[in-house]
């Protein structure tokens, strides 16, 4: 079974400071992990990704690291603007193509 | 970018009645979708993957004949919910996989279901 877990529900941070959004996975056959960003009534939009050849992958504000032997990866935003607030899901691939997602952390970041 | 579009984007009907909730991709062609649904502070759970031109697989726990999924071409998938009953009331979204992309998908807005 794969199982990706995010253990903060909730996240509140200052505008400007770093952002770090946890998750932790068990099993991951495939070795790739996606971050998205969810608002109330719409749907997921894609941040980043890594795979497991690297631990580490920016872009723009965004940078994801992954830490194999602990199984765990972490997304962290710097500096944090208001427009960040959201759901971010963690995702984790198997049977190629399906996406097991964690079950996200709000971010809200106070201006 | 690429761009997967839901329609309707929020729907009510009666206990009984069946609904159709559309996914297109618009600018690109998906050989697999796939749809999820959400509840409120929930994540994102896979009902079924629906593949273009072949039988939808469904995730275990999800009614095949409760909730019909029809990929009729490469940029559209329907899902039917039958007999909605208002435990059936949720977020439907629908993704999409680009053949050209591998890993990524595309998200659609959602729909609405409310089920009276």
């Amino acid at each position: 079974d794969q199982q990706v877990k995010q253990n903060s529900p909730s996240l509140s941070v200052q505008e400007g400071r770093i952002s770090i959004l946890n998750c932790d996975y068990t099993n991951s056959m495939f070795d790739y992990f996606l971050w998205y960003k969810k608002y109330p009534a719409e749907g997921p939009t894609f941040l980043i990704s890594i795979s497991s050849i690297k631990d580490k992958n920016e872009d723009g504000r965004f940078t994801v690291f992954l830490n194999k032997s602990a199984k765990h990866l972490s997304l962290h935003i710097v500096p944090s603007q208001p427009g960040d607030s959201a759901v971010y899901f963690c995702a984790d691939i198997y049977n190629f193509n399906k996406f097991y997602f964690g079950s996200g952390t709000k971010l809200n970041v106070k201006p | 970018g690429a761009v997967v579009s839901q329609h309707p984007s929020w729907v009510i009907c009666k206990s009984g009645t069946s609904v159709k909730i559309e996914c297109r991709s618009l600018d690109f062609q998906a050989t697999t979708m796939f749809w999820y649904r959400q509840f409120p502070k929930q994540s994102l759970m896979l009902m079924a993957t629906s593949n273009e031109g072949s039988k939808a697989t469904y995730e275990q726990g999800v009614e095949k004949d409760k909730f019909l999924i029809n990929h009729a071409s490469l940029t559209l998938s329907t899902l039917t919910v039958t007999s909605a009953h208002p435990e059936d009331s949720s977020f439907y979204i629908c993704s999409a996989d680009d053949i050209l992309m591998s890993y990524e998908q595309y998200f659609g807005p959602g729909t609405r279901l409310t089920v009276t």
